[in-house]
């Protein structure tokens, strides 16, 4: 057990719909980090929080959006869901935010999502 | 960007036996991290083993280890007395800056009795 919690485990939704994927850190992990697993794109990084605020973007499509609330937890929002969207998507964290320092990632299990 | 290649999308090796798994990668950074993670069937991204650029001595881990070369930009995972339960999808991984981490496309080993 990573310490990172994801909920829920499956989703199942039709296409144009609207999902929140939520996260839970480890406990005293600052930063929270979300990636998309698809067969043909592979793990992609999606977006990094630090303490509340956005510090990374990367693969993440206009129609997802993210957000680390003051307890740390985070959610991640798709919105006007499209068959290309099903993936695993994953939340980790870490204690730190940058390279120079412990940049160990814990992952959660995931959540399965399918758009049909 | 770093782009980070593993060239060898599947591997098949008796048990007991040795296995090294290759990695290279392209970044213009010069403080940067390491990585192998393994994905077994249940999903899970569990970390193997780290590499931080700056240190010269390569990571082991029990029966994991690393040769990174880094003028070669190379950075391989060996396991030794390979077991049923490496079975899973390997991947190795870098992160420089503040940035997510960056993923290769994977290796598959399946260790066979």
């Amino acid at each position: 057990d990573s310490g990172v919690t994801q909920t829920p485990k499956h989703l199942i939704t039709a296409t144009g719909q609207r999902v929140t994927l939520r996260c839970s850190p480890r406990s005293g992990d600052l930063s929270v980090y979300w990636y998309q697993q698809s067969l043909d794109q592979g793990l992609q990084f999606l977006i990094q929080y630090y303490n509340g605020e956005e510090r990374a973007k990367g693969n993440i499509l206009e129609r997802f959006s993210a957000q680390q609330f003051p307890d740390l937890h985070s959610e991640l929002n798709l919105s006007s869901l499209e068959l290309g969207d099903s993936a695993l998507y994953f939340c980790a964290s870490s204690v730190s935010l940058g390279a120079a320092e412990n940049t160990e990632a814990f992952f959660g299990q995931g959540t399965r999502l399918t758009v049909v | 960007a770093q782009k980070i290649t593993q060239t060898q999308p599947g591997m098949f090796v008796q048990e007991k036996e040795a296995v090294t798994l290759d990695c290279t990668y392209d970044t213009s950074e010069s403080n940067y991290y390491l990585f192998w993670y393994k994905q077994p069937p249940s999903r899970q991204m569990i970390l193997v083993i780290r590499q931080e650029a700056y240190k010269q001595q390569n990571a082991t881990e029990n029966r994991f280890s690393v040769n990174f070369q880094k003028a070669a930009k190379s950075f391989s995972l060996k396991i030794s007395d390979s077991q049923l339960g490496d079975t899973a999808m390997y991947f190795c991984a870098f992160r420089g800056g503040a940035d997510g981490l960056t993923f290769g496309k994977g290796t598959h080993l399946i260790i066979q009795p």
